[in-house]
């Protein structure tokens, strides 16, 4: 039973590069969400889903974009990355709208951009 | 803006000693859900709080939502070295948004 599973653990990207953040569930999850964790600053949401086809904003989504072709993969996408950007990043998913239900998060992603 | 405070932001303990974490806002809250995550893992549910002024135990950890669902408190009892790892609090409003607190990041020396 995986769960949520991101992919790659670790990533090194230049100033200017893009690269796509994947995260897949096999829990049938409907949600799922996309965070970035600094120190000290907890978690901010990024982009969420609520089913296949359907993605919105969060808090902090400059720079990001998303897209939820299945209701597995909700993948990431950084086009033009910048220092700012650098954090770790988790995927979670939850079953529904019943916020008393469980996140279920990945291990994230650390990116850094140099 | 919804915002959770949790303090202290960092505990640093000897193993047996007893602590509390605390999270606060002016926000009430459907529901609030404690989660514990380790170094180079995601968070994890310990538990969720609903009903005001409720406590929940899950063995040497008591778990209780304030009266006015504003507030919650995490007390440990006997802190162990496994105890070690970052608490977060999250405050739910009901729908598909979670509010996650800073953290408190909790260290058992044995």
């Amino acid at each position: 039973n995986a769960g949520v599973t991101q992919t790659p653990k670790f990533r090194i990207l230049k100033i200017g590069q893009s690269m796509t953040l994947q995260c897949t569930q096999d829990m049938n999850h409907n949600y799922m969400y996309w965070y970035r964790q600094d120190p000290g600053m907890g978690l901010k949401l990024i982009y969420y889903s609520v089913g296949a086809g359907i993605t919105d904003k969060g808090e902090v989504p400059n720079g990001y974009n998303v897209s939820r072709s299945t209701t597995e993969d909700f993948p990431l996408r950084l086009e033009l990355a910048a220092p700012s950007q650098t954090s770790v990043y988790f995927c979670a998913s939850r079953l529904d709208n019943n916020s008393n239900q469980p996140q279920h998060f990945g291990d994230g992603t650390r990116l850094s951009i140099l | 803006t919804q915002l959770l405070e949790q303090s202290p932001q960092f505990l640093s303990i000897q193993e047996g000693e007893n602590l509390t974490v605390y999270c606060n806002s002016s926000s009430v809250f459907s529901s609030l859900q404690w989660y514990r995550q380790e170094p180079g893992e995601g968070p994890v549910l310990l538990v969720t709080v609903v009903t005001g002024g409720e406590v929940k135990k899950l063995k040497r950890l008591t778990f209780q939502f304030g009266d006015a669902r504003k507030d919650s408190s995490l007390h440990i009892t006997a802190a162990q070295p496994g105890d070690t790892g970052l608490y977060l609090c999250a405050g739910n409003t009901g729908g598909f948004k979670t509010i996650f607190g800073a953290g408190t990041r909790l260290f058992v020396k044995a």
